[in-house]
């Protein structure tokens, strides 16, 4: 059972070039949610999906799009990225929303 | 919207109890948890504690919730080196999401 897997683990993407995190679980959840985290802020809701087919903006979604075209996937993507979208960027998946939610390691991303 | 509020930092010694503290603006909030994150590792749920309880003891762990105060804490009795990490209060009320503070670095003094 691996859980919740994120790749890749680290990429340095150069300013305005684009690319796609993947996150997948093998726990039928309904409940997928990518954040982001920065020194000082804790974790920040980027966008998170309520079930196959939907996706809803969370508290930072500018700069991000995301698809959950199978249940297992919640794709994040940066279309131009920033320096301002440096961070390390966390999926989770959760059964319901008042359930535990189960976390990726993590993809260390660094814009130059 | 939701705001969950930790200081960043505590450092204790070991073998002292640490206690981490945590408040909320959800009046709604339902259950209120507690993640631990070590260096280069994702969130792992430590506890949660429904709303409509005050305290949940689990071994070292002790969460209080005051909730006319919208306060929560956890206490680690024995504090180890291996409790040195950043702890996250969150909790979830509706919105079909949850809410997560800025975590508090535990640092635990040989």
């Amino acid at each position: 059972n691996a859980g919740v897997t994120q790749t890749p683990k680290f990429r340095v993407l150069k300013t305005g070039q684009s690319m796609t995190l993947l996150c997948a679980q093998d726990m039928n959840h309904e409940y997928m949610y990518w954040y982001r985290q920065d020194p000082g802020m804790g974790l920040r809701l980027i966008h998170y999906s309520v079930g196959e087919g939907t996706t809803a903006k969370g508290e930072v979604p500018d700069g991000y799009n995301v698809s959950r075209l199978k249940k297992q996937n919640f794709l994040l993507g940066l279309e131009s990225a920033a320096p301002s979208q440096t961070s390390v960027y966390f999926c989770a998946s959760y059964e319901g929303w008042d359930t535990e939610a189960f976390f990726g390691q993590g993809t260390r991303l660094t814009v130059v | 919207g939701e705001d969950v509020e930790q200081s960043l930092f505590l450092s204790v010694r070991e073998g002292d109890s640490s206690v981490i503290n945590c408040t909320y603006t959800d009046s709604s909030s339902t259950y209120l948890y507690w993640y631990k994150q070590e260096p280069g590792a994702g969130l792992q749920l430590l506890t949660y504690i429904f709303s409509n309880m005050d305290m949940k003891q689990d071994q070292r762990l002790t969460v209080l919730l005051n909730k006319k105060d919208k306060h929560l804490s956890l206490r680690i009795a024995d504090t180890q080196t291996g409790d040195s990490a950043i702890y996250f209060c969150a909790e979830s009320g509706g919105y079909q999401k949850v809410t997560f503070g800025t975590g508090t670095k535990l640092q635990v003094i040989p």
